[in-house]
C-alpha cells in the first residue's frame, strides 16, 4: 500500500504572508511527483511534475522542491492572495506504475 | 472548457438501476484514467487505459464496468450499486505517465 502524507490538513493564512505545506512519499522506486491545485466548483489542476532529486519548479509566486531520497517535497506560495485559496494535492507515481496516487491534500484558505 | 468533457454532471440512480458514465477528451491525449473522490479520502485510482488498453485495475469491484472504445471517449458503466459508492467520479487523460492529467469536472453520483 502506497502513502502519500500531506501537512498540514488545513491552513489559514493572512493576505501578503508567505506560507509552505509537505507532502511524504514513499523515497523507494520514485519515479515523479505531480502537484495540483483545486478550487471549489473547478477540477483539479497542475501545477508541476517533477522527476530529478533536488528538482526545483516555479511558477509565478508558487514554487516546489523535491527531496526523492528522504521522501518529501515542499510547495511554497509567497506574498498569498485570496485567489490562492484551494485544496493543494500532490500525488506520487512509481516505477513501474500507469496511475497516480494521491495524498488527502492542504485545504488552504487566504484570509483578506 | 477544460478539453475533458464528463456527462452528466449529477447522477442519482437506485440501487437496481444501470447507468454510466461518460468522459471526452479534446487533447489528443493518449492515456485516461477514472479516479473516485469519497468524502474525507484522497482521490482514488479505479482504472487506467493507454491507448485503449486497460493497464490498471485498482481492486475494482465489479459493478464498476470500464470502456475505452478509442482514445477520446471513457466509459463507466454502473450497475447494483450501493450507497457506499456514492461520491465524485472523476475522468482524466494525459499524453504519457510523465506528463500532468488533465481533469473533467466529474459527475456527482448518489446511490439511493
Amino acid at each position: 500500500i502506497l502513502n502519500v502524507e500531506q501537512s498540514p490538513q488545513s491552513l489559514h493564512v493572512q493576505e501578503g504572508d508567505s506560507t509552505n505545506f509537505t507532502c511524504s512519499f514513499p523515497s523507494s522506486n520514485f519515479y515523479a511527483l505531480h502537484w495540483y491545485r483545486w478550487e471549489t466548483a473547478k477540477s483539479p489542476e497542475a501545477l508541476f511534475v517533477m522527476t530529478l532529486n533536488g528538482d526545483e519548479k516555479k511558477k509565478g509566486r508558487i514554487s516546489a522542491t523535491l527531496n526523492t531520497k528522504e521522501g518529501y517535497s515542499y510547495l511554497y506560495i509567497k506574498g498569498s492572495q485570496p485567489e490562492d485559496s484551494a485544496t493543494y494535492l500532490c500525488a506520487f507515481i512509481r516505477g513501474g506504475a500507469d496511475g497516480l496516487t494521491f495524498g488527502k491534500g492542504t485545504h488552504l484558505i487566504i484570509q483578506p | 472548457e477544460t478539453g475533458v468533457t464528463q456527462t452528466p454532471r449529477h447522477l442519482v440512480m437506485g440501487m437496481t438501476n444501470k447507468k454510466s458514465l461518460k468522459c471526452e477528451q479534446h487533447l489528443g491525449h493518449n492515456a485516461m484514467y477514472w479516479y473516485k473522490q469519497s468524502a474525507k479520502k484522497p482521490l482514488e485510482l479505479m482504472f487506467v487505459y493507454n491507448f485503449k488498453e486497460q493497464t490498471e485495475n485498482n481492486s475494482v469491484p465489479s459493478r464498476f464496468s470500464p470502456e475505452c472504445p478509442n482514445s477520446s471517449h471513457l466509459f463507466l458503466h454502473l450497475h447494483t450499486l450501493q450507497p457506499e459508492d456514492s461520491a465524485l467520479y472523476l475522468c482524466a487523460s494525459s499524453q504519457t505517465r510523465d506528463s500532468p492529467l488533465h481533469f473533467g469536472n466529474g459527475t456527482r453520483l448518489t446511490v439511493t
